[in-house]
C-alpha cells in the first residue's frame, strides 16, 4: 500500500459526459501528479500540482482540468468524454517537486461507452 | 522533450538466472532518472532514483547504474525469482515532470 488513495476504482460512463476522479496523496506529500495509461501506450504525464499550485503540464487535453485543494487532495475533471478517453488514470504523490520518487495510487479505470 | 527508450521490450528468463536491461536517453538534460517496477493489476512502485553520473543503487538482488555521459542506465536482477515478473519502467525527471519509457516486460520461467 503506497498510502495514495484514488476513487472511484472503476467508472463507466457515456460519451459526452463529465466525470471527476479524486486522489488523496500520502500524508505529508505536497506534490500530486496525474498520469493516463491508454491501451498499448505507456504512462503519459498529464499535470502536476505542488502545494495547491499548478507546476507542470503534459499532453493534457483542454477538455481535462485539475486542481489541488488546501487539504492537498486533488481532482481530475474530464468533460465531453470521448471513446478514446477510456484509460487507466493514475495519481502519484511525492514529498517535493525536485524529482523524488513518486508513490502511485491504485488507479481509476475509466470506460467510456 | 525528453526521449526515453527501453530495451528489450520483453524478456523471458529462467528462474535462478541473472538478467539486465537498458534504459537509454539521447540527452543528459534531466534532473533524475527513476526506475519503477509495475506488477500486473497493481500500480508502479519506485525502485531507484539516481541523479549523478556513476550512481549505483542496490536493493536486495536488484541494482542499477547510471551513465549520463554515454546516455544509459542498466537495471540488473541477480538470481531471478518468480516474484520478479513485472514490467520495469525507466523515467526521466526534467521540467518538473516524469517522462516514462514503454518498459521492459520481464517474465521469470519457473
Amino acid at each position: 500500500d503506497s498510502g495514495v488513495t484514488q476513487t472511484p476504482k472503476h467508472l463507466i460512463t457515456a460519451t459526452g459526459q463529465r466525470v471527476t476522479l479524486r486522489c488523496s496523496p500520502r500524508s505529508g506529500d505536497l506534490s500530486v501528479y496525474w498520469y493516463q495509461q491508454s491501451l498499448d501506450q505507456g504512462l503519459q504525464f498529464l499535470i502536476q500540482y505542488y502545494n495547491g499550485e499548478e507546476r507542470a503540464k503534459g499532453n493534457i487535453l483542454e477538455r481535462f482540468s485539475a486542481q489541488q485543494f488546501p487539504d492537498l487532495h486533488s481532482e481530475l475533471n474530464l468533460s465531453s468524454l470521448e471513446l478514446g478517453d477510456s484509460a487507466l488514470y493514475f495519481c502519484a504523490s511525492s514529498s517535493s517537486d525536485l524529482g523524488n520518487e513518486q508513490f502511485f495510487g491504485p488507479g481509476t479505470r475509466l470506460t467510456v461507452l | 522533450i525528453l526521449n526515453v527508450e527501453q530495451s528489450p521490450q520483453s524478456l523471458h528468463v529462467q528462474e535462478g538466472d541473472s538478467t539486465n536491461f537498458t534504459c537509454s536517453f539521447p540527452s543528459s538534460n534531466f534532473y533524475a532518472l527513476h526506475w519503477y517496477r509495475w506488477e500486473t493489476a497493481k500500480s508502479p512502485e519506485a525502485l531507484f532514483v539516481m541523479t549523478l553520473n556513476g550512481d549505483e543503487k542496490k536493493k536486495g538482488r536488484i541494482s542499477a547504474t547510471l551513465n549520463t555521459k554515454e546516455g544509459y542506465s542498466y537495471l540488473y536482477i541477480k538470481g531471478s525469482q518468480p516474484e520478479d515478473s513485472a514490467t520495469y519502467l525507466c523515467a526521466l525527471f526534467g521540467n518538473e515532470k516524469l517522462t516514462f519509457g514503454t518498459g521492459t516486460r520481464l517474465t521469470i520461467i519457473p
